[in-house]
């Protein structure tokens, strides 16, 4: 089975600008995560997805968001980009939320911001 | 202001011998924890989980304890190969309302580096 696909890998943009990063969660899976890790901040939360509405949201300002479609494929986009947006978006899947289900993850899109 | 690297505490062993990698977590209301492993370029690599109904859990290699009374959670890695070095971050998960949520609150990680 393969596992979550992100792309694109790398990505690099300027100030101002906006992007969108894709995620394809494993087949059968139906939440998606999305988590922003940077060296100062670590690991953290952006938002959960599950059959197409956000069930969670973390702590980040409005020009961050997501979507998710009928195929469980989420998006997240960040629009007027900032300096501090650099870092490693990671997005995860498990089957359902209810459960507690086991999270994985993808490799990852690395951007950055000039 | 300026971003300031994580200082990560680092493990160092010598091949062959086991790891033990400390972790704890934040909230005494969470029930459900995992420990990943992530290598330089990689995403997190699930490794075992353990739910607060359980002390321990054993997985080949590397056995979770879990102490809900000081709200620790233990990473044990036996017989360490060099392949083992990596970043490890435990996370801990709550439910909400009779349902868990899809977030996960992570600490902030170990650097295991094995000598061979």
């Amino acid at each position: 089975k393969a596992g979550v696909t992100q792309t694109p890998r790398y990505l690099i943009k300027t100030r101002g600008q906006q992007v969108t990063l894709s995620c394809s969660p494993i087949s059968g899976h139906r939440s998606v995560s999305w988590y922003q890790q940077t060296p100062g901040q670590g690991l953290q939360f952006l938002f959960e997805y599950f059959s197409e509405t956000q069930r969670n949201k973390g702590n980040f300002p409005g020009r961050f968001s997501g979507r998710q479609f009928s195929n469980s494929r989420s998006e997240m986009n960040v629009s007027t980009l900032e300096l501090g947006d650099s870092a490693l978006y990671l997005c995860a899947s498990s089957r359902v939320f209810e459960l507690q289900e086991t999270q994985y993850f993808g490799p990852g899109t690395r951007l950055l911001v000039l | 202001g300026e971003s300031v690297g994580l200082h990560l505490p680092t493990l160092s062993v010598q091949e062959g011998d086991n790891s033990i990698i400390n972790c704890a977590y934040s909230n005494s209301a969470s029930d459900y924890f995992i420990w990943y492993k992530q290598e330089s370029g990689k995403g997190p690599q699930f490794i075992i989980d353990i739910r607060s109904n359980m002390d321990k859990r054993q997985g080949q290699r590397v056995t979770v304890l879990l102490n809900k009374t000081v709200k620790h959670l233990s990473l044990q890695i036996a017989a360490t190969q060099p392949g083992d070095s990596a970043v490890y971050f435990c996370a801990e998960n709550r439910a909400q309302g009779g349902g868990s949520q899809g977030n996960l609150i992570f600490g902030k990680g170990t650097k295991l580096s094995v000598k061979p």
